[in-house]
């Protein structure tokens, strides 16, 4: 299984969205809504902020919303904050109990 | 609240075999409909899955990495453990274990991380 693909950077002013594309295949994104995002601040463990294309865990602010058309998932952070500048990796289930995570863009807020 | 420590030698000479384990504490690991499970990431690079475990034992493993990995689990310790053998300098990278649900296919309590160097 080859990992998803990300655009390596993304960024932003202060109040402005940022979208980041997570594409795979049939067998992975395009046959499962099992695609989650996670955000990585340095040193940091990830933190899942959606599962299931566009469910937020408790406590993740709505400004975080994902969404999927054919074999690209895509999160989206609106309203961005200088505490959004991280690393967000994508991942999807493929199949037969296997897990693929992206390529992982890093956002910049300007 | 669910805590998930990584422990082992950070550092393992090449053709040898990484050791990690994984205490979980604040929950069993014994709960029906979560896996329990290895992603790993190689120094300024992205994360892999490694592999995961359920309670029972039954195990999933990467394929590329199949070859050469065990999860085993010791639910009287509320633990889980990696082994990686036939190391290169490649399996150098911060170890992370974590807790994954069968129903949402998402990681959603992650350790700190161990990092593993793989030097002679």
């Amino acid at each position: 299984q080859s990992a998803l693909t990300q655009p390596p950077s993304a960024s932003g002013s202060p109040g402005q969205s940022v979208t980041i594309s997570c594409t795979g295949t049939s067998s992975d994104v395009g046959g499962y809504n099992f695609v989650s995002w996670y955000q990585q601040h340095p040193g940091k463990a990830p933190k899942l902020m959606i599962y299931e294309v566009s469910k937020r865990p408790s406590g993740v602010p709505d400004r975080f919303s994902g969404s999927k058309s054919g074999n690209t998932a895509s999160l989206t952070v609106s309203g961005l904050q200088a505490e959004d500048e991280a690393d967000y990796y994508c991942s999807s289930y493929a199949g037969s109990n296997n897990y693929v995570f992206g390529t992982g863009t890093k956002v910049t807020v300007l | 609240q669910l805590h998930l420590q990584a422990s082992g030698p950070g550092l393992v000479k090449p053709s040898e075999t990484l050791s990690l384990t994984c205490t979980v504490s604040g929950g069993s690991i014994s709960s029906s409909s979560y896996y329990w499970g290895w992603i790993r990431q190689p120094p300024g690079k992205g994360l892999e899955w490694i592999g995961s475990i359920y309670y029972t034992g039954s195990t999933y493993y990467n394929p590329s990495l199949k070859s050469r990995v065990t999860i085993s689990v010791d639910t009287s310790k509320n633990q889980f453990s990696l082994k990686l053998n036939s190391v290169t300098a490649a399996d150098t990278a911060v170890y992370y274990c974590a807790r994954h649900s069968e129903y949402t296919s998402s990681f959603d309590y992650w350790g700190q991380g161990a990092l593993v160097t793989v030097s002679s």
